[in-house]
């Protein structure tokens, strides 16, 4: 069965300073991984995925399969990056099911 | 370029009543998903589709059916409302995998609330 975790329901962080969502996820084959984000009343949209390698909105995550982790890095957190983040999980082929964790819910301090 | 549309925004409902949750997408996606999103339990999936005339069951599928007779809809119906069904529900499209962009894409929600 596939599995995502997010250990942090709640994260603040001064503006400024780095930031670092956690995600590990369970899965015996090769999945591909997402992060995804919602804004205050904006509908959930994609923010990156570990195929495309790039960074978004000053964002970037490494997908580590010794670790089976994928965290979410940014190194100055601005005061728009508040937000909810949910990391996500879908196999590469076969089952279909996008996977998602709990959610993280991201404040910026100014 | 609509993406993916759901209605209606908010419903209110009594304890067992019925009713159905709409949702089409115009972007020719093969992969059609419901998602009920409650306070410390993320997005939970409840069915979803690969293809018309294919429907498969998520982790949450008790009280609810779903059917894809076309390509563009999926909806979610609620056989007997009960207030456990109080949740925010995302419909989502995605192509399937193998193709190159596998991005799910999202509706705007529904805010359902059973009283």
């Amino acid at each position: 069965a596939q599995r995502v975790t997010q250990p942090e329901k709640l994260l603040s962080v001064f503006k400024g300073a780095p930031v670092e969502l956690k995600c590990n996820y369970s899965y015996s084959g090769s999945p591909e991984l997402f992060w995804y984000v919602q804004y205050s009343r904006q509908r959930l949209q994609l923010l990156l995925r570990h195929i495309s390698r790039e960074s978004i909105k000053g964002f970037t995550a490494d997908l580590n399969k010794g670790e089976t982790s994928f965290h979410l890095k940014k190194p100055f957190a601005q005061e728009e990056d508040s937000a909810m983040y949910y990391c996500a999980l879908k196999p590469n082929f076969g089952n279909e099911k996008l996977t998602f964790g709990t959610g993280t819910r991201l404040t910026i301090i100014p | 370029n609509a993406g993916v549309t759901q209605t209606p925004k908010f419903q209110v409902l009594k304890t067992g009543q019925s009713m159905t949750l709409q949702c089409a997408q115009d972007m020719n996606h093969e992969y059609m998903s419901w998602y009920r999103q409650d306070p410390g339990m993320g997005l939970r999936l409840i069915h979803y589709s690969v293809g018309a005339g294919i429907t498969d069951q998520g982790e949450v599928p008790n009280g609810y059916n779903v059917s894809r007779s076309t390509t563009e809809d999926f909806p979610l119906r609620l056989l007997s409302a009960a207030p456990s069904q109080t949740s925010v529900y995302f419909c989502a499209s995605s192509h399937k995998s193998g193709r190159r962009n596998t991005e799910a894409f999202f509706g705007q929600g529904t805010r359902l609330t059973v009283v």
